[in-house]
């Protein structure tokens, strides 16, 4: 089945630093992929979709400045955290979709919790 | 702008009990998700809902889609302790081909099968 490998899968940094997140679909291409962010017991909401080739999407109050995307081929899109704080500490996870199966559910990867100290 | 919601949001079940979870949703969704999560980890795939009347059963789960209404079910049959877990419903907004088929969440059920 397609599987979407997200590394790391735990972070801890001190404030002020950035932070890299990877996303990648093992055996599938994906024109577009998603960022989502969960805090403990909530849902998911989405951050931005990455578009491969061009600019991500964000959603309405994520900051573009602070959440750098790049979608640099079909198998990978990065996230980067900016100058993080502790307040950004969450569960991010990504997630694609195999671009010749439109009809099919999102695959996600295991997640990354960042811990900001 | 697509809203969902799901409820119950907390479901407290005893072994071998049914029972239904709610999932409306505000605008129109050409499609619609399911997906489990247990805790610390991420999501599993249950089920995608294509079309109106749409029925899906796996093991002890069964959903169902009535896009007239806006409403999907997720029906638990007999449950057992393993199906203990968060599970969300997804819509995906119509006409967003070019944000590639975003999916927009509810809050979560999170289920409880005690013995």
């Amino acid at each position: 089945g397609a599987v979407v490998s997200q590394h790391p899968s735990r972070v801890i940094c001190k404030s002020g630093t950035s932070v890299k997140i990877e996303c990648r679909s093992l055996d599938f291409q994906a024109t577009t992929m998603f960022w989502y962010r969960q805090f403990p017991k909530q849902s998911l909401m989405l951050m931005a979709t990455s578009n491969e080739g061009s600019k991500a999407t964000y959603e309405q109050g994520v900051e573009k400045d602070k959440f750098l995307i790049n979608h640099a081929s079909l198998t990978l899109s990065t996230l980067t955290v900016t100058s993080a704080h502790p307040e950004d500490s969450s569960f991010y996870i990504c997630s694609a979709r195999d671009r010749d199966r439109y009809n099919s559910p999102l695959h996600f990867g295991n997640g990354t919790r960042l811990t900001v100290t | 702008e697509l809203k969902v919601e799901q409820n119950p949001l907390f479901l407290s079940m005893q072994e071998g009990k049914n029972y239904t979870i709610y999932c409306n949703y505000s605008t129109t969704s050409d499609r619609l998700y399911w997906y489990r999560q247990d805790p610390g980890k991420s999501l599993e795939s249950l089920f995608v809902l294509l079309s109106n009347g749409a029925v899906k059963q796996e093991g002890r789960l069964m959903a169902s889609l009535d896009t007239k209404a806006r409403l999907s079910t997720l029906h638990i049959t007999a449950a057992v302790h393993d199906l203990s877990a968060t599970y969300f419903c997804a819509g995906r907004p119509l006409f967003h081909y070019n944000q590639g088929g975003k999916l927009i969440f509810g809050q979560g059920t999170e289920l409880s099968v005690k013995p």
